[in-house]
């Protein structure tokens, strides 16, 4: 079946350490984007590409870095930079342009050890 | 910032009763999308309404859009316990195409 798959469900991030969050999908997407979502509020968007080797930062860019080297795969990196980085991290995909739903994998949750 | 602004924030009703969530927005938009999720999954695309359009249906799903007065309701018709979840408008009012801002969420319990 079709989707996006979001790798690891759970993560722990030491003090200084830099952490990777896996976003891959399958269902020929050319738009990728990443969300913030912390307890009990909306998602928050960090950065999202709309085609291959280009992407572009969202509202709370700072603190996290990306990548988009293939159409399927748009890792997300949570630099030591993001001073509160506990929170519900999100990859969504789309068809490009206008008035197209996003499909979301389930997500990772990301907490500080 | 965030652009919509869902309203009630929480809501709890009885299986069977109808459940109506509000969403306010402050620019013009391409158009407005539904979004449900359930307690730490990701969201599930429900209704993307456009500008031009008034009303949608989808089973017992119906969303209305005022751009007049920017704002849009979901109604859930016939509710079951299966429904608890969070539900979440968002707007893309960007000229790329599909940017995406959402609400805080309304959170809604069926009880059985």
């Amino acid at each position: 079946d079709g989707g996006i798959t979001q790798s690891p469900k759970y993560l722990f991030r030491k003090e200084g350490q830099n952490v990777t969050l896996s976003c891959e999908q399958n269902l020929n997407h050319d738009a990728m984007y990443w969300y913030r979502q912390d307890p009990g509020q909306g998602l928050r968007l960090i950065y999202y590409s709309q085609i291959v080797n280009d992407f572009q930062k969202g509202d709370i860019a700072e603190g996290y870095s990306v990548s988009r080297e293939k159409k399927e795969s748009f890792p997300l990196t949570v630099t030591s930079a993001q001073k509160n980085p506990t929170a519900f991290y999100l990859c969504a995909s789309s068809i490009q342009g206008t008035n197209q739903p996003q499909h979301f994998g389930d997500g990772t949750r990301l907490s500080i050890l | 910032s965030q652009q919509g602004e869902e309203d009630p924030q929480a809501l709890s009703i009885q299986e069977g009763e109808n459940a109506t969530m509000n969403c306010s927005y402050k620019t013009s938009i391409n158009n407005l999308q539904w979004y449900r999720q359930n307690s730490g999954r990701g969201l599930v695309h429900l209704i993307l309404i456009r500008s031009n359009e008034r009303e949608k249906h989808s089973g017992r799903l119906r969303v209305t859009l005022d751009t007049s007065k920017k704002s849009s309701s979901l109604l859930i018709t016939a509710s079951r316990a299966a429904d608890t979840a969070s539900y979440f408008c968002a707007t893309d009012a960007s000229n790329a195409g599909n940017m995406l801002t959402f609400g805080g969420g309304t959170r809604l319990m069926v009880k059985p």
